[in-house]
């Protein structure tokens, strides 16, 4: 079966500092991977998507970047942070094959909880 | 553009009431439209899902939703709510980008609060 594995579950981090937030897939290949942010009470906002290694797509201009280093790994990184880079990213993967339905749904990890301080 | 409404920010039942949350989509074409729920400090996960056929499906732990085209309303409701079922619920739309990504817009959630 499919699993996505998204570390660290929480994170502290000073302003300005560097981040790296890790997300693999197992048990498909090809996979569609995703990044979004929550913010309370906002919903979720798509950051990045990737339909292959080293394809990445920016929804949104910011203070963060994608990478796709391997087929099943998913990094979203960021130089300097940012008060407002806090939030609860999500990592989601879909996949490429069967039904139309199925093509559609997303598949999400457990979350990282990062505090910008 | 594709977009989600969920009117209700916040809803409280007892436990055993029945449920309903709303959800409205705006999409040019025939929608895939899902539901997911999730748990504080948890990822989403996948209640139930619909493209085409039958307009009333069925998904987990009870849940069903309606789709109604002339409403653009893919409602989600269940006949008696459990404590457990305490959560944030998010409607999705799905659609392929011009790139041919798939991808899924989300309503801004539901925060469902059941009382003993």
């Amino acid at each position: 079966s499919q699993t996505i594995h998204q570390w660290p579950a929480t994170l502290v981090q000073p302003v300005g500092s560097p981040l790296s937030l890790e997300c693999t897939v197992e048990g498909t290949s090809n996979p569609n991977l995703y990044w979004y942010r929550q913010a309370a009470g906002r919903g979720l906002q798509l950051l990045f998507y990737s339909v292959g290694i080293g394809q990445i797509s920016s929804e949104v201009p910011q203070n963060l970047s994608a990478s796709r280093p391997q087929d099943r790994q998913f990094i979203l990184s960021s130089k300097k942070l940012l008060l407002s880079d806090s939030g609860f990213y999500l990592c989601a993967w879909g996949g490429r094959t069967g039904r139309p339905l199925a093509k559609n749904i997303q598949y999400f990890g457990a979350g990282t909880r990062l505090s910008v301080l | 553009a594709q977009s989600v409404t969920q009117p209700d920010i916040h809803i409280t039942v007892s436990e055993g009431a029945s449920l309903e949350l709303r959800c409205n989509y705006s999409y040019g074409a025939t929608p895939y439209l899902f539901w997911y729920v999730q748990s504080p400090g948890q990822g989403l996960q996948l209640l139930l899902k619909y493209f085409s056929g039958d307009t009333l499906v069925q998904g987990i732990k009870g849940f069903e939703a309606e789709f109604k085209r002339s409403q653009s309303s893919f409602n989600l409701r269940k006949p008696s709510v459990h404590w457990s079922d305490a959560a944030e619920y998010f409607c999705a739309v799905g659609w392929i980008s011009s790139g041919s990504a798939r991808q899924l817009t989300f309503g801004s959630g539901t925060q469902l609060t059941v009382l003993p």
